[in-house]
Formats: C-alpha cells, structure tokens, sequence
C-alpha cells in the first residue's frame, strides 16, 4: 500500500494563478480531509469529505474548492492564488466513524508559495 | 468555539531528561484526543485516547486522558535527541469526524 499520496511536493505559484494539489489513498478510507499548516502554526482543517459525492467546510474553507468524484481522489483547488495562501498543505484520510481505530493517515505534504 | 491549546509552546531540555506535555480542550461532541509527532513532515501518530486515567504506553512515551477536567499529558522519559520534534494534540469530534489540533509543543533535546 502507498497510503495516502500528494503531488506536488513543492510549488511556486504567482498571485493569481490557479493550481489543483492532487491527493491519493489506496487503503479504501471513506473520510478524507485537507489541511494547511502555517510555519509555527498547528493543523487548520480547510474541507473534508466523508465519502464520493459528499464534502463539507472545515474551519478556513475561503479561497479553496475541492471534490470528491471517487474514493480514492480528494483534489483542492486553488483558484485565485494569494500570498496568505503560502502554507504546507498535508491531505489525511481515515476509516470510517463506527471504525475502533480512527486514525487519521497523512500524506507527505505539499509546499506551497504564493508570491 | 472548539479550540485546543497546548503548553509550553516550546521546551529545550537534556538528554536524559524527563518532559510533559500539557494539552487542555473546549469542545463539544468529544470523542477522542490524540497525540501526533512531526517532525520534518507530515505527522505521525503516537497515541489515541478515549477513557479518562487508562494509562497508554510506547517504550518511553507514554500519555493520559482526564475526561473531567479536559486534559491530557503526555511525557518522554530518558529523553534522546531524536524525540526532538513538534508534538501535536489533536480532538476528534463526534458526528463530523473532524479533528482540531492544537498549535504544538515544540521540545528539543540536547546532548
């Protein structure tokens, strides 16, 4: 198993522009989530999902979007790139809520600057 | 509002030394708190608790859940440079299977 997965691992993006950081689990977890943490900073939960077809907002949801068309793929979407959005962004997934062992898996992270 | 607050922000100790860590919370819908460690990247997992005053156990970590009064500790004894680290507290919530973290204890261990 490869867990869960991220690309990219690094990214420098001009104010403005548009990116979509791709996250993968192969480990067939229905709840997935995406992360940002800011140097210093704890973990600030951007959106999740609890399954395909199904999202909600986390605690800073503004100026990102994300989908959950499968499983497996929990892509956020950065539109309108802007410096406060240069962070480390982890994406996580877990096994279901009725699971004994709700442990949260990471992925190895994607930096990102906005200049 | 949920929040997780974690003290000290920041620890430098010896080898050899022994260290806890504070990690209080205010939120509704508790469910469990666990404990992660990151160092350069991602988090990894140490411990989940669930019941107040079972005691939980890795080598020289181990950690404790007061339900009560809304706290958790965890400590490191005979410290090593690499326990250097952030060490995360996190509650998960019921309904929404949500985590909040708190902002970290950052403990460094010198020689």
């Amino acid at each position: 198993n490869a867990g869960v997965t991220q690309t990219p691992k690094f990214r420098i993006l001009k104010i403005g522009q548009s990116m979509t950081l791709q996250c993968a689990q192969d480990m067939n977890h229905n709840y997935m989530y995406w992360y940002r943490q800011d140097p210093g900073m704890g973990l600030k939960l951007i959106y999740y999902s609890v399954g395909a077809g199904i999202t909600d907002k986390g605690e800073v949801p503004n100026g990102y979007n994300v989908s959950r068309s499968t499983t497996e793929d929990f892509p956020l979407r950065l539109e309108l790139a802007a410096p406060s959005q240069t962070s480390v962004y982890f994406c996580a997934s877990s096994d279901s809520v009725e699971s004994s062992y709700n442990e949260q898996f990471f992925g190895p992270g994607t930096r990102l600057t906005v200049l | 509002e949920d929040k997780v607050v974690q003290s000290p922000l920041s620890l430098v100790v010896h080898e050899g030394d022994t260290v806890t860590l504070n990690c209080s919370y205010e939120v509704t819908n508790f469910r469990s708190l666990l404990w992660y460690k990151q160092e350069k990247k991602a988090p990894t997992f140490l411990f989940m608790l669930t019941s107040s005053g079972i005691e939980k156990k890795s080598g020289r970590l181990s950690s404790i859940l007061d339900k009560k009064e809304l706290f958790s500790i965890l400590n490191i004894t005979a410290t090593q440079t690499g326990d250097s680290a952030v060490y995360l507290c996190a509650v998960l919530l019921y309904n929404t299977d949500k985590l909040i973290f708190g902002t970290g204890t950052r403990l460094q261990v010198f020689p």
